[in-house]
């Protein structure tokens, strides 16, 4: 298994309040994003890193920041939490993107539920 | 906008049978398709990856194929069992979005 690990694991927080999650990651690889997985919806792009302190948005990324200061680690907040945030949430990894990912497996995590209530 | 469905939604088959998982996806400008299993409450398994210029990938029972041009890729599992019972998700990159495309996923049961 790929080396990545989210915390936490489960998180149940108040509308309003701050949040961060946090996914670490020991194979280095370049390029790191956050998805949501919600029932009818599927996976989504939210944010990701193409390396440190370079991110771009993905498709969900309103009321969402991330930040990537070390190869390891990427971190998204949410910066007063909602409850249509509920949801599952999942870090994944790759060596590349985009035109050069085309030999490149991408590895998920385990995965973070976060309720807000 | 690339799009990625998958068909059918949910299948049951008793043990032992061979099956068909299908996927489609909009944009045939695509780097690569990558399948996933998913169990319940746990994170994505990646199965097999195809890049954009292969027609297929094998790997145990699993055999996925990749038709870029119509925007197709199938998954087949041959001689199933209760283990394979999961969901499978087929992703792509490339086509005009950023990071992973995913499908909604196949709902799998396979009856012992």
């Amino acid at each position: 298994d790929a080396g990545i690990t989210q915390s936490p694991r489960h998180k149940v927080t108040e509308t309003g309040t701050p949040v961060t999650l946090r996914c670490h990651q020991t194979e280095n690889h370049r390029y790191m994003y956050w998805y949501r997985q919600d029932p009818g919806h599927g996976l989504r792009l939210i944010h990701y890193s193409y390396g440190v302190k370079d991110t771009d948005k993905g498709e969900v990324s309103d009321g969402y920041s991330v930040s990537r200061s070390k190869t390891e680690d990427f971190l998204l907040t949410l910066e007063s939490a909602t409850s249509s945030q509920t949801s599952v949430y999942f870090c994944a990894i790759s060596e590349s993107g985009g035109f050069w990912a085309q030999n490149t497996e991408a590895f998920f995590g385990q995965g973070t539920r976060l309720t807000v209530v | 906008k690339q799009e990625v469905t998958q068909i059918p939604a949910a299948l049951s088959v008793p043990e032992g049978e061979n099956l068909v998982l299908n996927c489609s996806f909009t944009d045939s400008a695509i780097y690569n398709l990558q399948w996933f299993r998913q169990d319940p409450g746990k994170g994505l398994t990646s199965l097999l990856l195809i890049q954009s210029s292969q027609r297929e990938q094998t790997s145990g029972r699993l055999n996925a194929s990749l038709d870029k041009s119509s925007g197709r890729s199938t998954l087949y599992i041959a001689a199933s069992q209760p283990g394979d019972s999961a969901t499978y998700l087929c992703a792509v990159t490339g086509g005009g979005a950023d990071g992973l495309t995913f499908g909604k996923g196949t709902h799998l049961i396979i009856q012992p």
